[in-house]
């Protein structure tokens, strides 16, 4: 089955700065990428996501990158705020007929100092 | 924070007791989804239901069970057969075919004592 590895599991930088969290995949069918954030005790609400033939997607100052090849995608946050403190999951998936079963990566907590 | 409801919040049982948690959508989402997450391992796949009567094995189905008997309602037993049972679980529910994202509920944090 698919496989997510997410890396850093923590990261901190200050208000301002950018962040970069990164997840790789293991199964080369995967077609379909979403970022969720997840605040402390709140549900997870997707951010961002992207399809296999799509190389970059951006929203405001999040954006999703994305190397087929290399089997790993990348979520920037550009010009962090406090507000975007939270817990960031990547997950991977095969837009099948209906499944769409999520391979959720292991959690990032990003911490946006003041 | 309307759509998808999840009941109880917390939960508590004593270990040896199935406990069934409420997943509730108003979405008329087609598919919902059963997650349990632990600390440092993100979203587990448990079971999942594309549609009414229908549902399948995710990831780690053993000492779960699930039914679908309703399009607006997925619930969760956490059998005694579960060795592990304490976590959080999140329910999710997702419109249908040609829709991508999931919509996840508030979720219950389960307890074993």
């Amino acid at each position: 089955g698919e496989n997510v590895e997410q890396h850093p599991s923590t990261l901190s930088v200050q208000e301002g700065d950018s962040a970069v969290i990164k997840c790789t995949y293991s199964d080369s069918a995967s077609n379909y990428f979403p970022w969720y954030k997840q605040e402390l005790g709140k549900r997870p609400q997707l951010i961002i996501d992207i399809r296999s033939n799509v190389g970059e997607k951006k929203d405001q100052r999040i954006a999703v990158t994305l190397n087929k090849t290399a089997k790993h995608f990348s979520l920037h946050i550009t010009e962090t705020q406090p507000e975007d403190s939270a817990v960031y999951f990547c997950a991977a998936s095969i837009l099948t007929g209906g499944g769409n079963k999520l391979t959720f990566g292991t959690g990032t907590q990003l911490k946006v100092e003041l | 924070d309307g759509g998808i409801t999840q009941s109880p919040k917390y939960l508590f049982r004593k270990e040896g007791q199935n406990v069934t948690l409420s997943c509730e959508q108003n979405l008329n989402h087609d598919a919902m989804y059963w997650y349990r997450q632990d600390p440092g391992q993100g979203l587990r796949l448990i079971y999942y239901s594309q549609i009414v009567n229908d549902f399948q094995k995710g990831d780690i189905a053993e000492g779960y069970s699930v039914s679908r008997e309703k399009k607006e309602s997925f619930p969760l037993t956490v059998t005694s057969a579960q060795k592990n049972p304490t976590a959080f679980y999140l329910c999710a529910s997702r419109a249908g075919i040609a829709y991508n994202e999931q919509f996840f509920g508030p979720g219950t944090r389960l307890t074993v004592l």
